[in-house]
């Protein structure tokens, strides 16, 4: 079945401490995007990826960075994690923007 | 004004019951609409697309007033396995010239047997 992948589904990490998570999709969608969730929140849009370009949302803090190394893959990249950093991280596809955007399980992070 | 508004809930309806939630929306140029629904620490899933002025798919009706800027989400014969959160999710052009999804917080949904 074609889905979008996220790995690892729970990751610790230490405070300033950096972490990758990662994201993958069978579905050969053209974009890709991070979002956050905090508990009982909706969920926040980090950056998108159409094709290889990058989008940032403009209050998404520096410490936060992304790559997309081909169509399938997506990274997102925590410099120095802070303990407000703690949070479900998700990944999303859609085959263009505008349309239906289908999640993956998400990372849930947690900062020591 | 919030961009998205629903009501948060909870809702807690008997099984059988129908049920409905609204959300309102403040961009008026905004294209497409959806309903999310998310389990508990779970992602959301797609549950309808709204593209005209509704869709309907078995139990669960989306309907789309454009012109007062809310869409509505119907569900008929509650099942326990309905219980979530249900996000109103509405799609817009930003002003860099690509799309974004603005997700409303939800609304709670508990079924009881």
């Amino acid at each position: 079945d074609a889905m979008v992948i996220q790995n690892p589904r729970y990751q610790v990490t230490q405070f300033g401490k950096p972490v990758t998570l990662s994201c993958s999709q069978t579905l050969n969608h053209n974009v890709m995007y991070w979002y956050q969730q905090k508990s009982s929140q909706a969920p926040k849009l980090l950056f998108h990826y159409y094709d290889k370009d990058f989008n940032n949302e403009a209050d998404t803090p520096d410490n936060f960075q992304s790559r997309r190394p081909n169509t399938s893959f997506c990274f997102l990249d925590i410099r120095s994690p802070g303990l407000g950093d703690a949070a479900m991280y998700l990944c999303a596809t859609s085959l263009q923007g505008g349309y239906e955007q289908y999640f993956g399980p998400g990372t849930r992070l947690t900062v020591t | 004004r919030k961009e998205v508004e629903q009501d948060p809930g909870p809702f807690n309806v008997p099984e059988g019951a129908t049920v409905a939630f609204n959300c309102t929306y403040s961009n008026s140029a905004s294209q497409s609409f959806f309903w999310y629904r998310q389990d508990c620490r779970k992602e959301p899933k797609l549950l309808m697309s709204v593209y005209s002025s509704g869709n309907e798919d078995g139990r669960f009706t989306a309907q789309l007033n454009r012109a007062s800027q809310y869409i509505s989400l119907l569900i008929r014969d509650s099942k326990l396995s309905d219980s979530a959160t249900y996000l109103c999710v509405v799609n817009s052009l930003s002003g860099a010239g690509s799309y974004q999804l603005t997700f409303g917080k939800g609304t709670k949904l508990s079924v009881i047997p």
